[in-house]
């Protein structure tokens, strides 16, 4: 069983389109992080949080600690958002992560 | 600029032949990861060290090696006994700001490994 899952796997939206991924996780955390992966690979951190929301730009990450869920949403999505977005955790000195969601938005 | 980098970007070996992967850190952190990513999987940790001299095996250690003689440098052997290589490669670093806080990690650009 994977500690992080998320929904869905893949994406496809249209150019200003509100999206919407989501990621729970089942092992207890002390702060949960969205990474974005772009092609050719390097992974930046977007987002890390233990509780209630942030906000950077068109980037919305959201974490609800007793349902174990947090939400990443974009607003406004434009071609150059199109990356795989991967949810991870931090337990301790360890990192779980999902899958991955590969986000494509048409311009 | 502080970073981490991994070289090479694509590295192509013949099957039976050791390779070593590098990771270079300038950030100061203690702790260094490697991982490994396959398409339609999240990252796997193959090993991690906290503290120079001393490492421990993540979920998918077999076949592989590391070292970590120097705070800044946490190289990767990938050895013959790795039953399938090709894979890229991520390495990271991760500190936490004060003693209760949640780690931050920071990662490499990866390297490609193919192997045939």
């Amino acid at each position: 069983k994977n500690e992080v899952e998320q929904s869905p796997q893949n994406l496809t939206a249209q150019e200003g389109e509100f999206i919407t991924i989501n990621c729970s996780y089942s092992v207890g955390i002390s702060a949960l992080h969205w990474l974005q992966q772009h092609p050719g690979g390097g992974i930046v951190s977007l987002f890390m949080l233990s509780s209630g929301k942030k906000k950077h730009g068109r980037l919305i990450a959201t974490i609800n600690i007793q349902e174990k869920h947090s939400s990443l949403h974009i607003t406004a999505s434009h071609p150059r958002d199109s990356a795989v977005y991967i949810c991870a955790v931090n337990s301790g000195n360890q990192f779980y992560f999902g899958t991955g969601t590969s986000l494509t938005v048409i311009p | 600029d502080g970073g981490i980098t991994q070289s090479p970007k694509y590295l192509f070996r013949k099957e039976g032949q050791n390779v070593t992967l590098s990771c270079e850190q300038n950030l100061n952190h203690d702790a260094m990861y490697w991982y490994r990513q396959d398409p339609g999987q999240g990252l796997r940790l193959i090993y991690y060290s906290q503290i120079v001299n001393d490492f421990q095996k993540g979920d998918i250690a077999e076949g592989y090696s590391v070292s970590r003689e120097k705070k800044e440098s946490f190289p990767l052997t990938v050895t013959s006994a790795q039953k399938n290589p090709t894979a890229f490669y991520l390495c990271a670093s991760s500190i936490r700001q004060t003693r209760t806080a949640p780690y931050e990690q920071y990662f490499g650009p990866g390297t490609r490994l193919t192997v045939t």
